[in-house]
């Protein structure tokens, strides 16, 4: 139980266009999912948290702007990363917790490479 | 602020030598401490959640501890398939949103 599936696994694209990326709950509703960036052998870095039918919640330095998140329904949360730039390439994982459980469930990534 | 801090930063076993994992963290009011491996590409998968001082959970070789400032994980009789990052995270009763503050993890080899 309580798997996580991302869509595209890995997406390569040109500097200035935009790609979305999704995260999906495939055997619960997830009332909250979360939205990480990790760097070659660093730890997870929570860039936002977002809540079914509301806006999503950006950690301190995070462009809104730029990494747009939707939370449209209980099992599919969306990142849009915006005019994406070289700088933007990176490991982007999503997870969701199962209401009423603390632990988080994660997705299997995304690689992101912008030439 | 939460802090989680784990040594050491990589562990290199010989298959069947056991070790132990750290795990230190400073929080206001622990809600629960998790525990996750880490394969190179892959998101973390699940381990354990420990909530309270003195809780112990096991899966298979690995064994989870909890005291009020740290966090253990053993690894007993390591195979290679053990190989992995072990990432420890805490939650505090506070966390806007329900965050996991994430330490840097442990890089695990275990040579055949």
């Amino acid at each position: 139980g309580a798997v996580v599936s991302q869509h595209p696994s890995w997406v390569i694209c040109k500097s200035g266009t935009s790609v979305k990326i999704e995260c999906r709950s495939l055997d619960f509703q997830a009332t909250t999912m979360f939205w990480y960036r990790q760097f070659p052998k660093q730890s997870l870095m929570l860039m936002a948290t977002s809540n079914e039918g509301s806006k999503a919640t950006y950690e301190q330095g995070v462009e809104k702007d730029k990494f747009l998140i939707n939370h449209a329904s209980l099992t599919l949360s969306t990142l849009t990363v915006t005019s994406a730039h070289p700088e933007d390439s990176s490991f982007y994982i999503c997870s969701a917790r199962v209401s009423g459980r603390y632990e988080q469930y994660f997705g299997p990534g995304t690689r992101l490479t912008v030439t | 602020e939460d802090q989680v801090t784990q040594s050491p930063e990589a562990l290199r076993l010989q298959e069947g030598e056991s070790s132990s994992l750290n795990c230190s963290y400073t929080v206001s009011g622990l809600r629960g401490l998790f525990w996750y491996r880490q394969d190179p590409g892959k998101g973390p998968e699940f381990l354990f959640t420990l909530y309270s001082a003195g809780e112990e959970k096991e899966k298979e070789r690995l064994k989870a501890t909890l005291t009020k400032k740290e966090s253990f994980l053993h690894i007993t009789a390591p195979k290679p398939e053990d190989s992995a990052t072990y990432l420890c995270a805490v939650q505090a009763r506070r966390a806007a949103g329900n965050k996991l503050t994430f330490g840097g993890g442990t890089r695990v080899l275990v040579k055949p």
